[in-house]
């Protein structure tokens, strides 16, 4: 079941510009991730956001948490070549008990894909 | 070097013939899961294993199978491929299915079944 919605799905930019994703949900998260997948590769994580309202920067990338913590954005300032990739938010969802252990899954969006040029 | 390694990179096999994916992680995790991934659909959870001998389905179990024999390792088998099981696979770790836990990727196999 997918219960992150991320827009917009591709996004292509110069060199220089700014630009800001979205991953909204109309279920409430403990927690959001954010990924990122280059090509022929798995995805990597880049942050966690835990609290509403929650800011986290990592260099030229500012990640934030919505307050009622169902939505998130990701902003890059800025942009690069080397930003290039699919960026994926992740919500981790209660899974199904199994024998009688009860645990969290991720859930991810549809993903965004970055094009940066020169 | 902490990392999840996933076997072959790359499969084109034929309709019907039993292929296994392998995965193995060295950094003790408890959590394991398989995930495809397609165009449009994004990833999907097939199977997950909370521990070892502890397995359950995830959102697209259908033609698919895994075991938790060892900690380290959690392959995934198609004991019949179809082409609609033609997708790129990932194998993820976690410490621990908790929340806040960064999962670990290989680096994908991408399978063709014609």
């Amino acid at each position: 079941t997918q219960l992150l919605e991320q827009s917009p799905q591709f996004l292509s930019i110069q060199e220089g510009e700014n630009l800001t994703v979205y991953c909204n949900s109309s279920s409430v998260f403990s927690s959001l991730q954010w990924y990122r997948q280059e090509p022929g590769e798995g995805p990597v994580l880049l942050v966690t956001v835990v609290t509403g309202g929650e800011v986290k920067k990592l260099k030229r990338l500012t990640f934030q948490f919505g307050d009622a913590r169902k939505d998130s954005s990701l902003h890059i300032t800025a942009a690069q070549p080397g930003d290039t990739g699919l960026y994926l938010c992740a919500g981790a969802v209660r899974s199904r008990a199994s024998q009688m252990r009860v645990g969290y899954a991720l859930n991810f969006g549809k993903g965004t894909s970055l094009l940066v040029t020169p | 070097e902490a990392q999840v390694t996933q076997n072959p990179r790359y499969l084109i096999t034929v309709t019907g013939k039993k292929l296994t994916v392998t995965c193995s992680q060295n950094m003790n995790h408890e959590y394991m899961s398989w995930y495809r991934q397609d165009p449009g659909l994004g990833l999907r959870q097939i199977y997950y294993s909370m521990n070892v001998e502890v397995t359950d389905k995830g959102d697209v179990p259908e033609g698919y199978k895994v075991s938790r024999k060892e900690k380290r390792n959690f392959p995934l088998i198609l004991e019949s491929p179809s082409p609609n099981q033609t997708s790129l696979y990932f194998c993820a770790s976690s410490r621990q299915a908790a929340l806040n836990t960064e999962a670990f990727f290989g680096q994908g196999t991408r399978l063709t079944v014609v």
